[in-house]
């Protein structure tokens, strides 16, 4: 099994809304990642988790909030969003070496209203 | 630090035309390199990879990429192209001392018949 699961695929939510993303892979990889990716650009990181522990914050807004409750799910904690964090939100997982690839999601499209 | 720079914003083949793309890279020492493919709408595939070894180096779906560290560069190339390789193309490389995957700005391909 060599795949990352996104769920939802697309996601429509209010400003005050709070909802959750969720990322799962059975690679046995020990690492995981959320990127955000705005339309034709490339993915920019946002969090990384090396053995189910936060290890990088790209100096992300407290609206996103991860969690790594296990070593197979990632998740993404979204709470009053703003229109301009509309984008493809997209999980990863790699072995936890430099050297390793990463294995990326088909992505979740959220729109914030 | 690691950058990776794709000179060419997008590019456009006719179907069965060669294609290559650029990839230049800024690096201490001997890197490793990534490329990377995306669908509109889709998470990224791993196309191939330069760790060490042989330059040119052999990945999925007829596409190969050759290492020269002479010219900085880790370009993919592919002898003739399919429609269906019409996509955004990342060339990436790993930061040191973090799990992070740094990519280039992208180019898109575009293909007519």
């Amino acid at each position: 099994d060599t795949e990352v699961t996104q769920t939802p695929k697309h996601l429509v939510m209010g400003m005050t809304n709070k909802k959750s993303l969720k990322c799962e892979q059975h690679m046995g990889h020990r690492a995981m990642y959320w990127y955000k990716q705005k339309a034709k650009k490339p993915p920019e990181l946002m969090f990384v988790y090396s053995y189910e522990k936060l290890s990088i914050n790209e100096s992300v807004p407290s609206r996103f909030s991860p969690e790594c409750p296990n070593s197979s799910l990632l998740n993404l904690h979204l709470h009053a969003l703003q229109p301009e964090d509309s984008a493809l939100y997209l999980c990863a997982s790699s072995q936890p070496t430099e050297s390793s690839e990463a294995f990326f999601g088909q992505g979740t499209r959220l729109t914030v209203v | 630090a690691q950058s990776v720079t794709q000179p060419d914003i997008h590019i456009t083949v006719s179907e069965g035309a060669s294609l290559e793309l650029r990839c230049n890279y800024s690096y201490g020492a001997t890197p490793y390199l990534f490329w990377y493919v995306q669908s509109p709408g889709q998470g990224l595939q791993l196309l191939l990879k330069y760790f060490s070894g042989d330059t040119l180096v052999q990945g999925i779906k007829g596409f190969e990429a050759e290492f020269k560290r002479s010219q900085s560069s880790f370009n993919l190339r592919k002898p003739s192209v399919h429609w269906s390789d019409a996509a955004e193309y990342f060339c990436a490389v790993p930061y040191t001392g973090g799990f992070k995957t740094i990519f280039g700005a992208g180019t898109r391909l575009f293909v007519k018949a």
